[in-house]
């Protein structure tokens, strides 16, 4: 199972873009990076999904460089509502991803 | 949307009680999950299924067992509680079958006290 590495915080401001990177050095040829997210008090919420290059939705991008060993979460413009705790996984199906502790973003007026 | 219904949010019990979470999904999806979630420690995969009957373990299964009866429910059953129990536990579903979604949804979950 592919182990994933991100930072335990970070903080923004209202309006800024943020980007949240994930280190996955043993990802494996099969394997996806996924992003979720987690408000206090609820379950974590599917943000964005991708294999390689770049994946772009309504709420975030997501870029994977060549090598695959990173991924980097970006969310532009964020609000006071994006104050959450944002987890990377890499798996080949929904079993093999595994949570890490995730990043605590906070976003200040 | 997707639902996923867990039966209680809030649950107190003494140790050595035995103990039902339950879980719906209205979505007739393949896969379900649970999952606990401890500060720090983010959440750890306890069972999941891959169809009636079906279970397989996850990361954390010890002191836990599982009922898959129906394709929608997904039971967790702590047979005799224990104060390392005391946890926040997530339900999840996802559709299964061939290719992978990576979508997990999740149910709000259920906060057990185990006193």
């Amino acid at each position: 199972l592919a182990k994933t590495t991100q930072p335990i915080s970070m903080d923004s401001y209202e309006g800024q873009e943020v980007n949240i990177t994930c280190s996955h050095n043993n990802i494996a040829t099969n394997d996806y990076i996924t992003w979720y997210q987690q408000f206090p008090s609820q379950g974590p919420r599917f943000i964005i999904q991708g294999y390689k290059t770049k994946v772009t939705n309504e709420v975030a991008s997501l870029f994977i460089p060549a090598d695959r060993k990173s991924s980097t979460l970006s969310l532009p413009r964020v609000s006071l509502s994006d104050t959450a705790v944002y987890y990377c996984l890499v798996g080949e199906n929904e079993s093999d991803m595994r949570f890490g502790a995730g990043t605590r973003l906070t976003v200040k007026p | 949307d997707v639902k996923v219904t867990q039966s209680s949010r809030y649950l107190v019990k003494r140790t050595g009680e035995k103990v039902f979470l339950e879980c719906v999904q209205d979505m007739d999806h393949e896969n379900m999950f649970w999952y606990r979630q401890d500060p720090g420690l983010g959440l750890r995969l306890i069972y999941f299924s891959y169809d009636v009957k079906m279970k397989e373990k996850g990361d954390i299964p010890e002191g836990y067992s599982v009922s898959r009866e129906k394709k929608e429910r997904f039971s967790l059953i702590l047979e005799s509680a224990s104060t390392n129990q005391t946890s926040m536990y997530l339900c999840a579903s996802s559709l299964g079958g061939s290719g992978l979604t990576g979508e997990l949804f999740f149910g709000e979950g259920s906060r057990l006290t185990v006193l």
